[in-house]
């Protein structure tokens, strides 16, 4: 099973601001199938990323995925009031298709 | 656009067995994805519980799969979860969706373990 661990749990930031969330894989992801997730209270979760940096339709540019291998790496280049919410990294090539624990972005 | 609604029972008492089931909308159930349960408990993360393929195929979450029953019902267009021995700890939003990419999700459904 892989294992993905999200970093770090909570990041405080104001709006405007740079944000890089980080996940790491106990293994290499097979295929560079990682995904990431928005999550805001009370939805379920949208995805933004896949294949490590292919933003999925309706995603603005100003979120970006890099990464292979075992290190993988969300940006938000400048956040917006609706970009708090809670961030999960998620593995799909190879089951269990694992999640990270989460990254709660929230306004400082 | 590929539509999924979950539906069950809100509430199971303590070593009964939830059952949920998911009605896909916009596509067919045999095509070529995986039909994939998801929770949440309440104030905590993603725990990934397993997927269904057209063909027959199932994976289960290995800390799940004791309990764990998934199935599709292709002349209803829909798929379901049976998870026994419940305990209050598998009390979560539970999310269906069309994996294992997950571009669609259900809204979830609240499901509460308690006598």
């Amino acid at each position: 099973e892989v294992v993905l661990t999200q970093s770090p749990g909570t990041l405080s930031l104001s709006p405007g601001e740079r944000a890089t969330l980080s996940c790491r894989a106990s293994q290499s992801v097979y295929g560079t199938y990682l995904a990431w997730f928005q999550q805001r209270p009370g939805q379920a979760p949208r995805l933004l990323i896949f294949g490590a940096s292919n933003r999925a339709t309706g995603i603005p540019d100003r979120f970006s995925g890099s990464g292979s291998g075992t290190d993988f790496s969300l940006t938000i280049s400048r956040l917006e009031p609706e970009d708090f919410a809670v961030y999960y990294c998620q593995q799909y090539g190879t089951s269990p298709r694992t999640f990270g624990q989460g990254t709660k972005v929230e306004i400082k | 656009q590929v539509q999924l609604q979950e539906s069950g029972p809100g509430l199971v008492k303590p070593s009964g067995t939830l059952s949920l089931t998911c009605a896909v909308s916009g596509g067919s159930i045999s095509s070529n994805n995986w039909w994939t349960w998801v929770r949440q408990p309440p104030g905590m993360g993603l725990e990934w519980i397993g997927e269904v393929y057209p063909t027959g195929l199932i994976n289960y979450n290995p800390s799940l799969k004791s309990r764990v029953t998934m199935s599709l019902d292709k002349s209803n267009n829909q798929f379901s979860l049976n998870l026994n021995s419940v305990t209050a700890a598998d009390t979560a939003i539970y999310y269906c969706a069309r994996g294992p990419l997950i571009h669609y999700w259900g809204q979830g459904t609240l499901v509460t373990v308690s006598s």
